[in-house]
């Protein structure tokens, strides 16, 4: 178990609508990152906070949006779903951010299947 | 930004084999390099991770090796096990985030 909690494990849902991602990351993490995993591909980065501020973007479509509370967990938002969107999503943590480099650490990550 | 490139996409190794899986990067700033281990349905784990001041690192039968100056690393597994077979992803840092390679699917035959 890697500390890091993710809800819900499974999402099915139609093209045009809106669903949320719930990310806790490990005891003592600041940084949350997420990533999308499509079938048979690599990890794309969508986007990172760090102690409740964005830090990083990567290809996440403005469609998507993300945010990180002053607990720390953090909460990806899917809207106009389209078939194209249907992958696993992972969330990892780590202690730091920027030059310091930590390990990260990965949820089970969600399935989200929009049909 | 940086870019990541693994080889192989596949490899199939008869257990007790060693397995060698490349990686290159094209950002000369990035400082650290991870290793994941994703078998099919599960999370991606941490096997080793390595950064920019040390040349090479061990741990029981896996290995990275890192070439600053040609900018390519490699994760060396040896004594293949069927527990072995899985994804591996590399991944070099870029600013605040990882940016992973395209994995490589990895089979050990029994």
């Amino acid at each position: 178990d890697s500390g890091v909690t993710q809800t819900p494990k499974h999402l099915i849902t139609a093209t045009g609508q809106r669903v949320t991602l719930r990310c806790s990351p490990r005891s003592g993490d600041l940084s949350v990152y997420w990533y999308q995993q499509s079938l048979d591909q690599g990890l794309q980065f969508l986007i990172q906070y760090y102690n409740g501020e964005e830090r990083a973007k990567g290809n996440i479509l403005e469609r998507f949006s993300a945010q990180q509370f002053p607990d720390l967990h953090s909460e990806l938002n899917l809207s106009s779903l389209e078939l194209g969107d249907s992958a696993l999503y992972f969330c990892a943590s780590s202690v730091a951010a920027g030059d310091t480099y930590s390990p990260l650490h990965f949820g089970n990550g969600t399935r989200l299947t929009v049909t | 930004g940086e870019n990541v490139e693994q080889h192989p996409s596949t490899l199939s190794v008869q257990e007790g084999d060693s397995a060698v899986i490349k990686c290159t990067y094209s950002d000369s700033a990035s400082n650290y390099f991870p290793w994941y281990k994703q078998e099919l349905g599960k999370r991606p784990q941490l096997i080793i991770d390595i950064r920019s001041n040390v040349g090479e690192k061990k741990d029981q039968r896996i290995a990275v090796t890192l070439n600053k100056t040609a900018k390519h690393f490699s994760l060396h597994i040896t004594e293949t096990q069927p527990e072995d077979s899985a994804v591996y992803f590399c991944a070099a840092s870029d600013g605040n985030k990882l940016v992973f390679g395209a994995g490589t699917i990895l089979r050990v035959k029994s």
